[in-house]
């Protein structure tokens, strides 16, 4: 059974950068055809998609935050992460990050997710 | 990339049946059949409900189902029970290789 975990700080100042660890638990993050992704959800508000990565490195990313977001991948933790700079009071959700499983023709969906992780940007 | 759109709520009484509508375009819903729908109660994080458009995923209740015409998806729920009461969202994956959420509809059992 795969489980998810978001960490990091819970706090950024302004202008700096969030980042943002998922460590995977269960599974290798390297097996299957899997994307792993990062979603995110201001409070009250929907889910936006940020962007995801495959296991060979490949990335997708949401063009409206296609110039600040990074996501990458250690296999040798089991972890993927999110970098996204020069944050403002917009980018304070929910960080989700989720298992998007896809074997082409086929697209499972976003079937693991963690349980999200609260980033307020704040000075 | 513009979000689906999705009625902001949608309500109906306990053993009724309800349809939530989510609309994109060629680009999204209409071109591939790679439409999710996730459930979300409050503080939790989404759960994936139906995939490619009409597939459940196990564990899922055969209550829930989905469809799609056009640039349109429809999940329904039929039977609607007290913890059906959530968020939904759709989702698609786009021509850019990119995904896309609806707005999220909140679903009220009366």
């Amino acid at each position: 059974q795969v489980q998810l975990q978001e960490s990091g700080p819970g706090l950024v100042k302004p202008s700096q950068t969030l980042s943002l660890t998922c460590t995977v638990s269960g599974g290798s993050i390297s097996s299957g055809s899997y994307y792993w992704s990062w979603i995110r959800q201001p409070a009250g508000k929907g889910l936006e998609w940020i962007g995801r990565i495959y296991t060979s490195g490949s990335t997708n990313y949401n063009p409206s935050l296609k110039s600040r977001v990074t996501i990458s991948v250690d296999t040798s933790k089991n972890q993927f992460s999110l970098k996204l700079s020069s944050v403002t009071a917009a980018d304070t959700a929910v960080y989700y990050c989720a298992r998007d499983t896809e074997f082409p023709p086929n697209y499972y969906g976003m079937d693991v997710w963690g349980q999200g992780t609260t980033v307020t940007v704040s000075s | 990339q513009s979000a689906l759109t999705q009625p902001a709520s949608v309500s109906g009484s306990p053993g009724q049946s309800i349809t939530i509508s989510c609309t994109g375009t060629s680009s999204d819903v209409g071109g591939y059949n790679y439409v999710s729908w996730y459930q979300q109660h409050p503080g939790k994080a989404p759960k994936l409900m139906i995939y490619e458009v009409s597939n459940r995923p196990s564990g899922v209740p055969d209550r829930f189902s989905g469809s799609k015409s056009g640039n349109t998806a429809s999940l329904t729920i039929s039977g609607l029970q007290a913890e059906d009461e959530a968020d939904y969202y759709c989702s698609s994956y786009t021509s850019s290789s990119t995904v896309v959420f609806g707005g999220g509809t909140k679903l009220t059992v009366l």
